[in-house]
């Protein structure tokens, strides 16, 4: 079974503050990361995706990758209100009939409050 | 990013109908889309994969009979909730990948509700 694990929240942090995310993922063959938002009610948009172990920047969000270990983070610097949402960790597994797919980790409710 | 649409973004419907939902991926050729479903304060569940011109991939537990996928071209795939119930209330999500499955782009959703 193959199993993403994310920080159970919720998680509140300050307006301005950073944000930490994190998932752990079960299967080492994993080659694609992705992180998702989600507000209330609506679908998932894509914020982050990360192939290789490493940073990624992109704008306030920080994407980080260890392979090794099976983790994968996301940090938001500078958090705003709109960035309340569940950020939902996703991870894509390689070879087989698991080609393509994703698979989601529970999601963390972030809580930014001014 | 890939934009995907999806319509109707709600229906109501009686318990024994049957109801469609599409998805269309507007600036790309979606080879491969994905169909989900989330139950409240649940995360994504995986349904299917479908495939343009080949039969759907189900995941264990989603009855192919009840839940008719079909991707009829690069651009459509379509779910069928035949016979629908209370049950099959949800958030219905479709999702597209152009040549490179890796990133998915998700449509903006079809609430489906069962009376």
């Amino acid at each position: 079974q193959k199993e993403v694990e994310q920080n159970s929240g919720p998680l509140s942090v300050p307006e301005g503050a950073i944000a930490s995310l994190n998932c752990t993922y079960s299967d080492r063959v994993s080659q694609s990361f992705f992180w998702y938002r989600q507000y209330s009610g609506k679908s998932p948009e894509l914020i982050m995706s990360i192939y290789s172990n490493g940073d990624k920047e992109d704008g306030r969000f920080t994407a980080q990758l260890n392979k090794a270990s099976q983790y994968v983070s996301l940090l938001i610097r500078d958090s705003q209100p709109s960035d309340s949402a569940t950020y939902l960790c996703a991870v894509n597994y390689a070879g087989g009939t698991s080609y393509g797919k994703l698979t989601f980790g529970q999601g963390t409710i972030l809580t930014v409050h001014p | 990013g890939a934009v995907v649409s999806q319509h109707p973004s709600w229906v109501i419907c009686k318990s024994g109908t049957s109801v469609k939902i599409e998805c269309r991926s507007l600036d790309f050729q979606a080879t491969t889309m994905f169909w989900y479903r989330q139950f409240p304060k649940q995360s994504l569940m995986l349904m299917a994969t479908s495939n343009e011109g080949s039969k759907a991939t189900y995941e264990q537990g989603v009855e192919k009979d009840k839940f008719l996928i079909n991707h009829a071209s690069l651009t459509l795939s379509t779910l069928t909730v035949t016979s629908a119930h209370p049950e099959d209330s949800s958030f219905y999500i479709c999702s597209g990948g152009d040549s490179s499955p890796h990133e998915q782009y998700f449509g903006p959703g079809t609430r489906l509700t069962v009376t």
